[in-house]
């Protein structure tokens, strides 16, 4: 079975501008999640989505924006992009969120930084 | 709120040593645990997880982690370290105080081995 799908690997934009990442989980999974990692803050909670519909999401600015797709597939946006936004951005799904036990697999992320 | 504490944001052991990392959660209900490791330029990888019954838990790579409710801990060892064990473990727990079960990830601890 094909594990968590994050496209691109590596992303370089210039500030101002914006960007989208996509995710393809796990087939199956429903429950998609996504999470912002840097050096300094470790991981931060973005959101999290659920038969399209967000279920949580993090503290993060209006700037960050997702969706996800009847096929389970999700995309992040992140507009006007800041130099604080260079960051792993990581996708992970989950087969049963309702499930406390049901772990996250995580893709190989997608390493955006802006200059 | 639930919160995940790593002490030791970076360990060095010699190759062939314990592996001790230490990870302690704050919550009266135990939660569900988990452990996580995150090679270089890679996501997260499932080590374990401990749900409910034996609390001795054991995971993949020779790694196994105890629960000890009455110290709140969730400390990873492993006998003997290898070069391979290089890399970042993130401790984690599922929480649904909010009314739907959430991961909150620990810091990090880099594990270092020397030759």
């Amino acid at each position: 079975k094909a594990g968590v799908t994050q496209t691109p690997r590596y992303l370089i934009k210039t500030r101002g501008q914006q960007v989208t990442l996509s995710c393809s989980p796990i087939s199956g999974h429903r429950s998609v999640s996504w999470y912002q990692q840097t050096p300094g803050q470790g991981l931060q909670f973005l959101f999290e989505y659920f038969s399209e519909t967000q279920r949580n999401k993090g503290n993060f600015p209006g700037r960050f924006s997702g969706r996800q797709f009847s096929n389970s597939r999700s995309e992040m946006n992140v507009s006007t992009l800041e130099l604080g936004d260079s960051a792993l951005y990581l996708c992970a799904s989950s087969l049963a969120p309702d499930r406390g036990d049901s772990p996250l697999h995580f893709g190989n992320g997608t390493r955006l930084t802006v200059t | 709120a639930q919160s995940v504490t790593q002490l030791g944001s970076h360990v060095s052991v010699s190759e062939g040593a314990l592996v001790l990392l230490r990870c302690n959660y704050s919550s009266s209900v135990p939660p569900y645990l988990f452990w996580y490791v995150q090679y270089p330029n890679q996501g997260l990888q499932l080590l374990l997880k401990y749900t409910t019954g034996a609390t001795l838990v054991k995971g993949i790579n020779g790694f196994e982690a105890e629960f000890k409710k009455s110290e709140t801990s969730f400390h990873l060892t492993k006998p003997s370290a290898h070069m391979s064990d290089a890399a970042e473990y993130f401790c984690a727990v599922s929480d649904a105080t909010s009314g739907t079960y959430k991961y909150i990830f620990g810091t990090g601890t880099r594990l270092k081995v020397l030759a």
